[in-house]
């Protein structure tokens, strides 16, 4: 059964500051991978998604991804930290063998100090 | 263009009571599934439905929790007889049918039950 960990329950960071969210995922084949925000209160946002490819992925809000099969890890990764960006943070995997359900991770709640 | 759309965002029942929560897919989305969140934990999947049909129920509980997509109209999750454990988010989202959007998973705002 695949299976996601996301080490990190909670990560406070400098406004300005680089991010780096870790995700290791267990599945035995190529899975499909992917990161979610959730702000208090709200749904859940898509931030990017990786099926195949480009290891390197890029998403929305400045964030980006990368797929280390070697690793079993995708972890989320920002430049430059905004305020804004503090939320909770869902990395999940989907089999390709036709169970489209996410497994998600616990999260990662992110705070960002001024 | 509408998205995933929940309701109630919130409800609140008594022990024993039934609880219905209503989505509504994306515009050309027809599949559909159900996740619950307790609090300060992640999204645990629930059940994946499409049209008059379920797909996977694997992480349905087996006592007092259905649900149901029918073919015109809303899917609902129903917790019938509540405990104060039910008390979670409970998350709707939906998919497309094939293609590149078909593991893209679009999510709704969520329906919060607190449970007396």
């Amino acid at each position: 059964a695949q299976s996601v960990t996301q080490p990190d329950i909670h990560i406070t960071v400098s406004e300005g500051a680089s991010l780096e969210l870790r995700c290791n995922y267990s599945y035995g084949a190529t899975p499909y991978l992917f990161w979610y925000v959730q702000s208090p209160g709200q749904g859940l946002q898509l931030l990017l998604k990786y099926f195949s490819g480009d290891t390197l992925v890029q998403g929305i809000k400045g964030f980006e991804a990368e797929f280390k099969r070697s690793q079993s890890s995708f972890n989320l990764r920002k430049p430059s930290v905004h305020w804004s960006d503090a939320a909770e943070y869902f990395c999940a995997v989907a089999s390709d063998t036709g169970r489209r359900a996410l497994t998600f991770g616990s999260g990662t709640r992110l705070q960002v100090q001024p | 263009n509408a998205g995933v759309m929940q309701n109630p965002r919130h409800l609140v029942r008594r022990r024993g009571q039934e609880a219905r929560l209503r989505c509504s897919p994306m515009k050309g989305h027809s599949h559909v599934y159900w996740y619950r969140q307790l609090p300060e934990e992640g999204l645990k999947f629930m059940v994946y439905l499409q049209k008059e049909n379920i797909i996977d129920e694997s992480g349905m509980p087996k006592e007092r929790f259905s649900a149901e997509f029918p073919k015109e109209g809303p899917s609902i999750l129903r917790i019938q007889q509540v405990v104060r454990g039910d008390s979670a988010a409970y998350f709707c989202a939906s998919s497309q049918t094939g293609g590149s959007g078909a593991n893209v998973l679009t999510f709704g705002a969520g329906s919060r039950l607190t449970v007396l």
